[in-house]
């Protein structure tokens, strides 16, 4: 069956540090994949995806994350993180063209940083 | 940025009593869609809707929950007879296109139900 799978429930980083949250995948074929945020109150919002060609790819507040398809993986990155950076961290894999909008969602991982 | 907005933010219900959700998605916007996340678990998909009819659903969205597109502005999910087991965060999202575009969501409602 496919899954996504978010390792780390919760991660703590000291603020200009370095941030990487861990995503795999279970799936066939190559998924699209995408990485949201959701800070306190707020909806999902959109921090990048991944649908074909360059491998890393930069998003928005300085993220980008990393596909590897030998390792079914799409990390995401940032290499300063600010205090405004403590949210929830969703990795989402939309399986095929068929199913569009039927995205599978991570478990989150929660990011708080520490000055 | 145009955005997906969600009323109310926080609605509390009696079980076994209806409730509607509303979104208002991105005017441009053509394709719907409700995911929810009861507290400590995955956001799922519930449903998606385009051109006033479900795409597709999933097994969760069972026949005490509907879609409708009212109007030319607004999207709703209504449980006819809330249990427990409802209480969640529902977001609404929308999107441009059928393939290779983002999801937009709202900031969510949270449903209780008592």
């Amino acid at each position: 069956a496919q899954s996504v799978t978010q390792p780390d429930i919760h991660i703590t980083v000291s603020e200009g540090a370095s941030l990487e949250l861990r995503c795999n995948y279970s799936y066939g074929a190559t998924p699209y994949l995408f990485w949201y945020v959701q800070s306190p109150g707020q909806g999902l919002q959109l921090l990048l995806k991944y649908f074909s060609g360059d491998t890393l790819v930069q998003g928005i507040k300085g993220f980008e994350a990393e596909f590897k398809r030998s390792q079914s993986s799409f990390n995401l990155r940032k290499p300063s993180v600010h205090w405004s950076d403590a949210a929830e961290y969703f990795c989402a894999v939309a399986l095929s063209t068929d199913s569009w909008g039927k995205f599978q969602f991570g478990a989150g991982t929660q990011v708080v940083v520490t000055p | 940025e145009p955005e997906v907005t969600q009323t109310p933010s926080h609605q509390v219900t009696q079980m076994g009593q209806e409730v509607i959700l509303r979104c208002v998605p991105i005017s441009n916007h053509l394709y719907f869609y409700w995911y929810r996340q009861i507290l400590g678990q995955k956001v799922e998909f519930l449903v998606s809707f385009y051109n006033n009819e479900i795409s597709e659903k999933s097994e969760i969205f069972d026949d005490q929950f509907s879609v409708e597109r009212p109007d030319g502005s607004n999207f709703t999910l209504k449980i006819r007879s809330t249990k427990l087991e409802d209480s969640a965060m529902y977001f609404c999202a929308s999107s441009d296109e059928l393939n290779n575009s983002p999801l937009h969501f709202g900031n969510g409602t949270r449903l209780t139900v008592t």
